[in-house]
């Protein structure tokens, strides 16, 4: 069984730029949730995806953007970056029927200059 | 929205002890408390859960244990090792499937 990928596992991008990360959910998982981890903090939830749609999004405003595909892995974009926005990136992978159990995958970490 | 208070933020035991971490919330709502732990360099890994229909989950070495009416939750590990040392957090689900986290704890397992 593979677990959750994600892609690239390091990017260095500077202020007003854009960025794209890559999500593949676990196998027969098809709902995708990302998270933002600031150092030295837990994860906060950006937005979940199920059945391509988004479903629930937390206190992130809207140059966060996210897209889910037919075979459930997921991307976030995010424009005009901030420093702020420096952290690691997580996407988690939940079967349908437990959306509430997720599980992470390594992270995408994020620097901004 | 809803606050996980979690406690200790850092934890130092010695090889074979017992290492006890707590959080405290204030959603009745929540029903679904995860603990994971986290290495450097690596994504949060789920360990165990627990669901409010129960009062205790174990699973060799770890169990959690939960308090509904008192609003808190806790991860007990036994007869800790070095490798148990990581960063640990508990969660709960707050609007339905969404999870919110806890700050961490810092476990250091001294050999």
């Amino acid at each position: 069984e593979t677990g959750v990928t994600q892609s690239p596992t390091h990017l260095i991008k500077t202020r007003g730029q854009q960025v794209t990360l890559r999500c593949s959910s676990q196998s027969g998982h098809n709902t995708v949730s990302w998270y933002q981890q600031a150092l030295g903090q837990g994860p906060q939830f950006i937005f979940q995806y199920y059945r391509e749609e988004e479903n629930g999004r937390g206190n992130f405003p809207p140059r966060f953007s996210g897209l889910q595909f037919p075979n459930y892995s997921s991307e976030l974009n995010v424009n005009a970056l901030e420093l702020d926005d420096s952290a690691l990136y997580l996407c988690a992978s939940s079967p349908w029927d437990s959306q509430e159990t997720q599980y992470f995958g390594p992270g995408t970490r994020l620097l901004v200059l | 929205g809803e606050n996980v208070e979690q406690h200790p933020s850092t934890l130092s035991v010695q090889e074979g002890d017992s290492a006890v971490i707590k959080c405290t919330y204030s959603d009745s709502a929540s029903n679904y408390f995860p603990w994971y732990k986290q290495e450097l360099g690596k994504g949060p890994q789920l360990i165990i859960d627990i669901r409010s229909n129960v009062g205790e989950k174990k699973d060799q070495r770890i169990a959690v244990t939960l308090n509904k009416t008192a609003k808190h939750f806790s991860l007990h590990i036994t007869e800790t090792q070095p490798e148990d040392s990581a960063v640990y957090f508990c969660a709960l689900n707050s609007g339905y499937s969404t999870l919110t986290f806890g700050k961490g704890t810092m476990l250091l397992v001294s050999p």
